[in-house]
């Protein structure tokens, strides 16, 4: 079975620094992928970024990357140069496995950006 | 611009009354999935369509059942909501054959049981 941890209920930065959010997981595939998704409070599920397990370099996209460490089975979230708009929840997930195409979610972390 | 089109943002119930709550997409997506969101629990899978007609349970199936005629409609129902039921509902969709690509997930319901 798998399993994602977002241990950071909450999460607060100020505005313009870098804030990393924690995204550890538990597989026993060797191939797998992981999500990230913003929710604002307005609720719709916005994807950011994906990381694959065999991908040679850490996903990247705009503002957000990923610090992926296989070895610790962690894939966090790292927000550059945070805005206001980025205070929101965000949810890490893993793809389904075994043929499985039902993915599993983290908890997830509210963030919330100070000015 | 791929869509997932909840039929409400927001909807009031009463206890004992049968809900329908509504999901279309326009992606020809195989896969559709509606998740329950609570605060501390994150998203808990209700049930999932691999495709039309096809459905298996997820995690909190109970007191839910759920329907698919067509390709691009999943239905959710409550068969008698209870106040339990009182939570955010959000449905996704994605293609089979594209694991690495991301759920495309509606504006979700936030559905009051009173």
């Amino acid at each position: 079975a798998q399993k994602i941890t977002q241990t950071q209920p909450g999460m607060f930065v100020q505005e313009k620094e870098a804030v990393t959010l924690d995204c550890t997981y538990d597989t026993s595939d060797q191939s797998y992928g992981l999500f990230w998704y913003k929710q604002p409070s307005s609720g719709e599920m916005i994807f950011l970024i994906y990381q694959g397990s065999y991908d040679e370099q850490n996903a990247t996209e705009g503002r957000y990357s990923l610090n992926f460490q296989k070895a610790r089975k962690s894939a966090n979230l790292v927000i550059s140069a945070s805005q206001l708009g980025d205070s929101a929840m965000y949810f890490c997930a893993m793809r389904g496995s075994g043929g499985s195409y039902i993915p599993t979610f983290g908890r997830g972390t509210s963030l919330i950006v100070h000015p | 611009d791929v869509k997932v089109t909840q039929s409400s943002r927001y909807l009031v119930k009463r206890t004992g009354e049968k809900v329908f709550l509504e999901c279309v997409q326009d992606m020809d997506h195989e896969n559709m999935f509606w998740y329950r969101q609570d605060p501390g629990l994150g998203l808990r899978l209700i049930y999932f369509s691999y495709d039309v007609k096809m459905k298996e349970k997820g995690d909190i199936p109970e007191g839910y059942s759920v329907s698919r005629e067509k390709k691009e409609r999943f239905s959710l129902i409550l068969e008698s909501a209870s106040t339990n039921q009182t939570s955010m509902y959000l449905c996704a969709s994605r293609s089979t054959g594209a694991l690495i690509k991301p759920q495309h997930f509606g504006d979700g319901t936030r559905l009051s049981i009173l």
